[in-house]
């Protein structure tokens, strides 16, 4: 069985600049999470999409924001790049809403210059 | 609000010893509690979920209604187990919230 897939593996923007980063989860998961893990904050949740709807979104301004594919594939965008914004961003799917837990992707490092 | 509470950023141990990764969590209901574990260059991957009440690699951990707690515990720390290890609860909104890790350290 395939696993969750991330692209890119590394992705270099300028700030002001927008970045577009993908995810395909585990065939017959539905839902897909975006988390960030930056440098000495842990993981912190973004974004949840569950059969093409957002469902959760943490605490990170509107500039962060994606989308599901009718695939179930995911899309993180993130606009008006900031330095800050530099972190792995990692992506999981799940079946049953998460009950059993996430499978996660290895993850996309952004880096903001 | 959900939160987690892993108290030890490090944590070495001898191998052979035993080893208990310490996690408390805040949540006004019935949490799912999970603990997930990332080897050196590797992807996150769960280890267990206390719903199963499985063990993993020799891996248990309780969950403690009372004192909101679900220690991960090994009797017998092997090399192969130095990582880090990040508990995570799930509550009614479906997302996982993670404590912020223990990066455990299993001396020869």
């Amino acid at each position: 069985e395939a696993g969750v897939t991330q692209s890119p593996t590394h992705l270099i923007k300028t700030r002001g600049q927008q970045a577009t980063l993908r995810c395909s989860p585990i065939s017959g998961h539905t839902s897909v999470y975006w988390y960030q893990q930056a440098l000495g904050l842990g993981l912190q949740f973004l974004l949840w999409y569950d059969e093409g709807e957002e469902r959760n979104r943490g605490n990170f301004p509107p500039r962060f924001s994606g989308r599901q594919f009718p695939n179930y594939s995911s899309e993180l965008n993130v606009n008006a790049l900031e330095l800050e914004d530099s972190a792995l961003y990692l992506c999981a799917s799940s079946r049953d809403r998460g009950v059993y837990g996430y499978t996660f992707g290895s993850g996309t490092r952004l880096t903001v210059v | 609000a959900q939160r987690v509470t892993q108290p030890e950023k490090l944590l070495s141990v001898f191998k052979g010893a035993p080893v208990e990764l310490k996690c408390n969590y805040s949540y006004s209901g019935s949490p799912e509690l999970f603990w997930y574990v990332q080897y050196s260059r590797q992807r996150l991957q769960l280890l267990l979920r206390h719903i199963s009440r499985e063990s993993i690699k020799g891996f248990t951990a309780d969950l403690n209604k009372g004192e909101t707690s679900f220690h991960l515990k090994k009797p017998f720390a092997q090399e192969e187990d130095s990582a880090m290890y990040y508990c995570a609860l799930s509550g009614s909104a479906r997302q996982l919230t993670f404590g912020s890790g223990t990066q455990l350290t299993v001396l020869p």
